[in-house]
């Protein structure tokens, strides 16, 4: 079992340009988790899907977020245009049957807008 | 408005003593809670999970309350060690949105040989 793989590790761009975080969750799950982290607002669920169908994306901050999840074993967060404040790691997750089941982290994505 | 409170201050302790790790939660009614551990550089990673009728859950060394009257969980580390030195989340379900877990902010625990 290889884990929640998250692609990049590391992402440096300027301001304005467009940034897509990718995301291969473990096999059979079937919810995924984005969050943004923070020293200042720690841990923050952006969206999450179940069965590759978006339910929740309250926390998505603004309109220059999407995510999408075109099959069960692929997601992607996209920012355009990016801004210096979306700086933070971004993590992505996955479960066996939601919140009552453990969620299985990547080692998320550092992004930095400069 | 709902809010998950996790001890501010880091926390200090002795190699061999009790680690005792506090949870507080406003305006939810979870039916889980979970704790994970996140290493620098690293994603949290599931420790414990407690239902809400279940008053204590053990696992090794570490062992979890949940009081849905006092809206407190407690997660304690007997016997601790340097290397359970990390930062330490408690997560709880938002009720009737069966996918949503939310984090608190997390406490960093060191542990001093």
């Amino acid at each position: 079992d290889a884990g929640v793989i998250q692609s990049p590790r590391h992402e440096v761009t300027e301001m304005g340009q467009e940034v897509t975080l990718r995301c291969k969750p473990i096999s059979g799950h079937d919810y995924l988790f984005w969050y943004r982290q923070t020293m200042m607002r720690g841990l923050e669920l952006l969206i999450y899907f179940n069965n590759n169908v978006p339910i929740d994306d309250s926390g998505m901050p603004e309109d220059r977020f999407s995510a999408k999840m075109p099959n069960a074993s692929f997601s992607t967060l996209k920012i355009q245009p990016s801004e210096p404040r979306d700086s933070a790691v971004y993590f992505c997750a996955s479960s066996f049957q939601g919140a009552n089941s453990p969620l299985h982290f990547g080692n998320g994505t550092r992004l930095t807008v400069t | 408005s709902q809010k998950i409170e996790q001890n501010s201050e880091a926390l200090n302790i002795q190699e061999g003593k009790t680690a005792t790790l506090t949870c507080n939660y406003t305006n939810y009614s979870p039916a889980y809670l979970q704790w994970y551990r996140q290493d620098p550089g690293r994603g949290p990673v599931f420790l414990l999970l407690i239902r809400e009728n279940e008053k204590e859950k053990r696992k090794e060394r570490l062992k979890v309350t949940f009081d849905t009257t006092l809206k407190q969980s407690l997660f304690h580390i007997t016997a601790s060690q340097p290397a359970d030195s990390a930062t330490y989340l408690c997560a709880l379900d938002i009720m009737g949105q069966g996918g949503k877990l939310i984090f608190g902010q997390g406490t960093e625990l060191s542990v001093k040989p």
